[in-house]
């Protein structure tokens, strides 16, 4: 079956640095994929669509400048946590439909950041 | 925004008994997803229903769906302690081509051996 892979799945990083999350398609192609924010016993909180070939498109609230996304590839979305504070501290989980509805889509394992 | 609101916010049963989640949703869907989270994990897709659809099965799950209501319920029959994990719907968007889910708050299932 489909499979989306995240790298990676644990950082940890001091303050004011910059954490890039990858987010791989690896048996299709993804045009679109997702990003979600998910802090401890909450749900999923959609940060922003990643789009291929244009810029991502971010949900209200969340800081484009903040959460550099760069669609690379067909298969390949990273998330870019700039200047990374405490409070960005949660668990980051990528998505990717298969085809253009929402019928099949699939999740990454996660990635968890914690900032110091 | 977050659409889905599920309830319970926690259940706590017996291995062997049946676990009732319920989820409501505020706007027109196409359909209605329901996800496990093991803890600290990413999301495995548990089963979906279309709009259309009433009742759906799948192994020991059984859901329904009233868009009359706005709401589903995910049955689990014969619940195992594996079963342990947190239970999301998703619902998406029934206007504008857009692939975004939205997800519940979830409820947190924990099946005692």
């Amino acid at each position: 079956g489909a499979v989306v892979s995240q790298h990676p799945s644990r950082v940890i990083c001091k303050s004011g640095t910059s954490v890039k999350i990858e987010c791989r398609s690896l048996d299709f192609q993804a045009t679109t994929m997702f990003w979600y924010r998910q802090f401890p016993k909450q749900s999923l909180m959609l940060m922003a669509t990643s789009n291929e070939g244009s810029k991502a498109t971010y949900e209200q609230g969340v800081e484009k400048d903040k959460f550099l996304i760069n669609h690379a590839s067909l298969t390949l979305s990273t998330l870019t946590v700039t200047s990374a504070h405490p409070e960005d501290s949660s668990f980051y989980i990528c998505s990717a439909p298969r085809g253009r509805s929402t019928d099949t889509q699939y999740f990454g394992p996660g990635t968890r950041l914690t900032v110091l | 925004s977050q659409q889905g609101e599920e309830d319970p916010q926690a259940l706590s049963i017996q291995e062997g008994e049946n676990a009732t989640m319920n989820c409501s949703y505020k706007t027109s869907i196409n359909n209605l997803q329901w996800y496990r989270q093991n803890s600290g994990r990413g999301l495995v897709h548990l089963i979906l229903i279309r709009s259309n659809e009433r009742e759906k099965h799948s192994g020991r799950l059984r859901v329904t769906l009233d868009t009359s209501k706005k709401s589903s319920s995910l049955l689990i029959t014969a619940s195992r302690a594996a079963d342990t994990a947190s239970y999301f719907c998703a619902t998406d968007a029934e206007k504008g081509g857009s692939e975004k889910l939205v997800f519940g708050k979830g409820t947190k299932l924990t099946v005692n051996p």
